[in-house]
């Protein structure tokens, strides 16, 4: 596997469910991202990761959490959500925080809320 | 925080040209990024301007001026797998987010 990888592509949830979302990175990059897409909005910085540690909560619910316990995995623990979360989620990785180069995207996780 | 603006859509004809502009407001510019995504897919990295001018990757080329706060990305003999969705980005110096615009959906017809 190359890239930034993401599972499950594709995800139902009633608002009581409690699921996780997964992303992992095999470019041996330091930083890693979790976006939010919604249609016809821009792209949403929800949170940062910088060698493991969080660096950015961008005025995130609490019913999103992310864990993230090295530098190649990322998750995203959902918890009583709402219909309004329905949305592409993103994950992204690059070199460091700090640095210029590009951010590469995985494929996102379509999120549907009942 | 940066505030950035490009078209909805845009309809263009196999083999043409289309021009995507991008214009932003920011209170600090460390570079602008044109990505490529398709539909149900990972956005994918275009282009990078950091300098005023223009940079040239075979058929795409992205234009920059800061003072201007404008951008463009040129798709050149269009093919039909240009069609896709088209989003500027803006790094801010200070935090090193990224800002995105809602994106520009061009349709390529044959």
């Amino acid at each position: 596997e190359t890239g930034v990888t993401q599972t499950p592509r594709h995800l139902v949830m009633g608002m009581t469910n409690k699921k996780s979302l997964k992303c992992e990175q095999h470019l041996g990059h330091n930083a890693m991202y979790w976006y939010k897409q919604s249609a016809k909005k821009p792209l949403e910085l929800m949170f940062v990761y910088n060698f493991k540690e969080q660096t950015e909560n961008n005025s995130v619910p609490s019913r999103f959490s992310p864990e993230c316990p090295n530098s190649s995995h990322l998750f995203l623990h959902l918890h009583t959500l709402q219909p309004e979360d329905s949305a592409l989620y993103l994950c992204a990785s690059s070199q460091d925080y700090t640095s210029t180069d590009t951010q590469y995207f995985g494929p996102g996780t379509r999120l549907t809320v009942l | 925080g940066q505030n950035i603006d490009q078209p909805t859509e845009m309809t263009a004809t196999e083999g043409a040209i289309v021009q995507i502009n991008c214009t932003y407001q920011t209170s600090g510019f460390n570079g602008l990024f044109w990505y490529q995504q398709h539909a149900g897919e990972a956005p994918t990295f275009l282009s990078y301007n950091v300098l005023d001018g223009l940079e040239e990757k075979g058929r795409f080329s992205s234009f920059l001026s800061r003072s201007k706060g404008y951008s463009y990305l040129l798709l050149k003999e269009l093919q039909m797998k240009d069609s896709a969705s088209y989003l500027c980005a803006v790094r801010d110096n200070r935090d090193y987010k990224l800002s995105f615009g809602a994106g520009t959906t061009v349709t390529v017809r044959a």
